[in-house]
């Protein structure tokens, strides 16, 4: 059984920017998150997707977006990137969508925006 | 508006000691609690979780207790050893799949 990885693992980015981070969800997991870490802060929920829908999301503008496949993969999207932007952000996949049991994370990506 | 706080940044202890962990929430809705334990270049891994209906959930050294009307949870890690060593985070959750965290506490096991 996998576990969740993330990719690419760190990413430099210039202001005004876009990027793309990937996510591929531990086996038999239906349901992932998307949270952003800034240095020295607790993970921030930016949003959640099931069944490849938005199924909530944080306090993030609408730059931020994702999408998720069939295979439960999933993609984090952020446009016009920001110096504040630049955090680890984390995917996070569980097999329920009603539940937070089992909920796991991957190692995430470092994304510096100069 | 911080939900869940971590009032600690650092906490030192012995080795063979028990480390005590300690997060406040205000949001009353909160149903469901979790503490995570994050290595560097790691994701956070879970460690233990606790429903609002109990007080008290363990699991080997972790002991997580909830007192829900003072809304104050901690984690009792007994013995701690040095591979304890880590950043901590509390989460709390009103709505399956969103976690909102506290700022996290980094323990510092000696041996």
């Amino acid at each position: 059984e996998t576990g969740v990885t993330q990719s690419p693992t760190h990413l430099i980015k210039t202001r005004g920017q876009q990027v793309t981070l990937r996510c591929s969800s531990q086996s038999g997991h239906n349901t992932v998150s998307w949270y952003q870490q800034a240095l020295g802060q607790g993970p921030q929920f930016i949003f959640q997707y099931y069944r490849e829908e938005e199924n909530g999301r944080g306090n993030f503008p609408p730059r931020f977006s994702g999408l998720q496949f069939p295979n439960y993969s999933s993609e984090l999207n952020v446009n016009a990137l920001e110096l504040d932007d630049s955090a680890l952000y984390l995917c996070a996949s569980s097999p329920l969508s009603t539940s937070n049991y089992g909920y796991t994370f991957g190692s995430g990506t470092r994304l510096t925006v100069v | 508006d911080q939900q869940v706080k971590q009032n600690s940044p650092s906490l030192s202890v012995q080795e063979g000691r028990i480390s005590i962990l300690n997060c406040d929430y205000t949001n009353s809705m909160f149903d469901y609690f979790l503490w995570y334990k994050k290595y560097p270049a790691e994701g956070p891994t879970f460690l233990i979780s606790i429903s609002s209906i109990k007080d008290k959930n363990e699991d080997g050294r972790f002991t997580v207790f909830l007192n829900k009307s003072a809304k104050h949870l901690s984690l009792h890690i007994v013995p701690s050893q040095p591979g304890d060593s880590a950043v901590y985070f509390c989460a709390a959750s009103a709505s399956p799949g969103k976690l909102i965290f506290g700022q996290g506490t980094t323990l510092q096991v000696k041996p």
